[in-house]
């Protein structure tokens, strides 16, 4: 199975901080990679596809890069509603696996 | 409006077989695929199998492998989950997720169900 691991587990931002989240792949997945937001109670919520590409309705201040092993995901200016727990997970192979998630809260 | 709408939360007792569905709305249901992915509690996200809407096929991850079964019922457009043998590491929310549009996992899930929580306790 293909590990996922993020860093870093948690941290704590200020309002319209730029935030930073990495993931790294046990092998390489090209860009078979989506990045998921969950709120406590809350079901996860698709944000990013494909490693980069915006899904439909959400805010441009998420985005995601990265390719091979290594991923990003950043919000260039963090909002009381980002508070969530986020997902990387990987879809190159089965069975698909996630990260361990990273934790964001505000300052 | 696009939903999937979970059955309510079961307790269970070890031994015990529990079975989740999950109804589609809003859109054509063989034309994506279903996915179900369980979260123990404080826990992270494990991907547990998919189901083809189409012709039924699966595929299960190994750690399930043998205790689950995926299917769907297209005259209601609902996909079930049934786990049996359950122990109290099967405690945890089951939710189900629109998957692809392909003959195989594809693996993005843009849509979810509100989840199911499964309780194993005796």
């Amino acid at each position: 199975d293909i590990q996922m691991t993020q860093s870093p587990y948690s941290l704590s931002a200020s309002v319209g901080d730029r935030v930073t989240i990495t993931c790294q792949a046990s092998q390489d997945i090209t860009n078979y990679l989506n990045w998921y937001q969950q709120k406590p109670g809350k079901a996860p919520k698709l944000l990013i596809y494909d490693a980069s590409i915006l899904e439909t309705g959400v805010p441009s201040r998420f985005s995601g890069s990265g390719s091979g092993t290594d991923f990003t995901f950043t919000i260039t200016s963090l909002q009381p509603e980002d508070i969530a727990t986020y997902y990387c997970q990987q879809y190159d192979s089965l069975p698909f696996t996630f990260g361990p998630g990273t934790k964001v809260d505000i300052k | 409006q696009v939903q999937l709408v979970q059955s309510g939360a079961e307790v269970k007792k070890p031994g015990a077989s529990v079975k989740v569905s999950c109804q589609v709305f809003g859109y054509t249901f063989t034309s994506y695929a279903i996915s179900w992915v369980r979260q123990a509690p404080g826990r992270g996200l494990e991907w547990m199998g998919w189901v083809s809407t189409n012709n039924g096929n699966t595929n299960y991850a190994h750690k399930v492998h043998g205790r689950v079964t995926m299917t769907t019922d297209t005259s209601t457009s609902t996909a079930y989950m049934e786990l049996r043998s359950l122990t109290s590491d099967d405690t945890a929310v089951y939710y189900c997720a629109r998957d692809g549009v392909g003959v195989a996992p594809g693996g993005t899930f843009d849509i979810w169900g509100h989840g199911t929580m499964v309780t194993v306790s005796s």
